[in-house]
C-alpha cells in the first residue's frame, strides 16, 4: 500500500505565530487530498479539501504540489483551540482502492 | 441529523475471545468504512461497503476479521479471536456516495485485549 507521510511533531508554537506543516504522498495516482483534524480521544473531523489550485478557509490554507507530490496546511493567527492533530489522506478516486492516511501532526499552541 | 452511531463505545475482552462492532451510518450514506486507529497513528483502512458490496477489503486480516453489511445500511465488524494486538480504537465512516470524499467518522470503539 503507497504510503502518505507526516512529520509526527509536536510542535510547539506561540498563540498567533503562524505554522505550516507538510503532507507527502506516493502514489502519482491520487486525485483527492484532504486534512482532518482529530482532538485527543475524539474521532476525526473534515478541516477542509485540498484543490489543485489552493484554497483558503479563514485563517487556514491548503496547497498542493503535484509535481512534489505533497499537501501542505498553513495555519495564521494561531489560536490555542487550534492545538489538535492534523491527518492528511491522498484518495485515488473514481471508487478505486487505496485510501490512505497519514500518521498525523500534532499541533501544540502555547498560550 | 444523527450522526454515524458506533457501539459499543468501549469493550474489554481476553485473548481468544469474539468480540463484534456494530455502527449505523448517516441515513442516505452508501459508502461505509472501517477503520482501526493505534495510539500515535493514523486510521488505517481495513474496509470499505459501496451499498452491501464490499469493494476494498485489502487490509482485512481475513483469518481472524470479517465484516458484513447485508441490507447496505448498518454494518458489523468482528473479531475471531482476538488477539492482544488488536487493541485499538475501531472507527467507523460513511459518505453520501461512491466518489463523494468527505467522510463522517463515529465516535469509535476502543477495544482493549487483555
Amino acid at each position: 500500500r503507497k504510503e502518505v507521510e507526516q512529520d509526527p511533531g509536536p510542535f510547539n508554537v506561540p498563540e498567533g505565530a503562524t505554522v505550516a506543516f507538510n503532507c507527502t504522498y506516493s502514489n502519482s495516482a491520487s486525485q483527492s487530498f484532504f486534512w482532518y483534524r482529530q482532538d485527543c480521544r475524539k474521532e476525526p473531523k473534515l478541516l477542509m479539501s485540498v484543490y489543485s489550485s489552493g484554497n483558503e478557509d479563514g485563517r487556514f490554507t491548503a496547497q498542493l504540489n503535484r509535481a512534489s507530490q505533497y499537501i501542505s496546511l498553513l495555519i495564521r493567527d494561531s489560536k490555542l483551540s487550534d492545538s489538535a492533530t492534523y491527518l492528511c489522506v491522498a484518495y485515488p478516486g473514481g471508487g478505486a482502492d487505496g485510501l490512505t492516511f497519514g500518521k498525523g501532526t500534532h499541533l501544540i499552541i502555547q498560550p | 441529523e444523527a450522526g454515524v452511531v458506533q457501539s459499543p463505545r468501549y469493550k474489554i475482552i481476553e485473548k481468544k475471545q469474539p468480540v463484534a462492532f456494530w455502527c449505523n451510518p448517516i441515513s442516505g450514506h452508501n459508502t461505509l468504512y472501517w477503520y482501526r486507529q493505534n495510539l500515535g497513528q493514523g486510521p488505517e483502512l481495513l474496509i470499505r461497503y459501496e451499498n452491501e458490496e464490499a469493494v476494498d477489503d485489502s487490509q482485512l486480516p481475513k483469518d481472524r476479521f470479517s465484516a458484513e453489511r447485508l441490507k447496505g445500511v448498518d454494518s458489523t465488524l468482528k473479531i475471531q479471536p482476538a488477539e492482544l494486538g488488536d487493541s485499538a480504537v475501531y472507527l467507523c465512516a460513511s459518505s453520501p456516495e461512491v466518489g463523494y470524499n468527505e467522510q463522517f467518522f463515529g465516535p469509535g470503539t476502543r477495544l482493549t485485549v487483555l
